[in-house]
């Protein structure tokens, strides 16, 4: 069974602080692994998938990185800014599922 | 929110009576899944559907069932209602399993 585990549950930076978010996943055979943005009461927003054949992805001031061989992923949030605040979320595509992980709940302050 | 409808947004209903929620996509996607989130749990696969009448159980799937007769609804129905399904339940899309995955906005349901 493939876990994902999201390490800080909960996090608050001031404005401008450079961050960096965790997920590490049990298994390997993964296909891919993507990044959500959840804001409250609110569905999920996709922000970057990484193939598992590729190690990063970037988008504007976020970057993603892949390490299968040791089950991690990390997203890079450059430049904090108050909009960033909301949840984030990871997920891996392992057979025909997805499975998330419980999320990184983020704050940023002006 | 990249053509998914789902509907009810919020519903109240009691225990024991019979639930459907919709998902209708407008973008002709193959993949659509039925997810729900609770605090503690996360987000949870309940079913998903690779087509037209083919769909396969996920994590959670006891107590529901789905039906897909058209590529653009996706039905989930709690024959039942039980208060442990009180959640909000999560419509999502995808061409395929290699692809990201778009989300609806979410039904709020509470079995009272």
């Amino acid at each position: 069974k493939q876990e994902v585990t999201q390490i800080p549950a909960a996090l608050s930076v001031p404005e401008g602080e450079n961050l960096v978010l965790n997920c590490s996943f049990t298994d390997s055979a993964i296909y891919n692994l993507q990044w959500f943005r959840q804001d409250p009461g609110k569905g999920l927003t996709s922000l970057l998938l990484i193939q598992s054949s590729q190690r990063e992805q970037t988008s504007g001031r976020l970057n993603a990185s892949l390490d299968k061989s040791s089950g991690r992923s990390t997203l890079y949030i450059a430049a904090s800014q108050p909009g960033d605040s909301a949840t984030y979320l990871c997920a891996v595509i392992w057979g025909d599922m997805l499975t998330f992980g419980g999320g990184t709940r983020l704050m940023v302050k002006p | 929110d990249a053509g998914i409808t789902q509907s009810p947004r919020h519903k109240v209903t009691e225990t024991g009576t019979p639930v459907t929620l919709r998902c209708h996509q407008t973008e002709n996607h193959r993949y659509m899944y039925w997810y729900r989130q609770d605090p503690g749990h996360g987000l949870r696969l309940i079913h998903y559907s690779y087509g037209v009448k083919d769909t396969d159980k996920g994590e959670v799937s006891d107590g529901y069932s789905v039906s897909r007769s058209k590529t653009e609804d996706f039905l989930l129905t709690l024959e039942s209602a039980t208060s442990s399904q009180t959640s909000v339940y999560f419509c999502a899309i995808s061409t395929s399993t290699n692809e990201k995955l778009f989300f609806g906005s979410g039904t709020q349901l509470s079995v009272l």
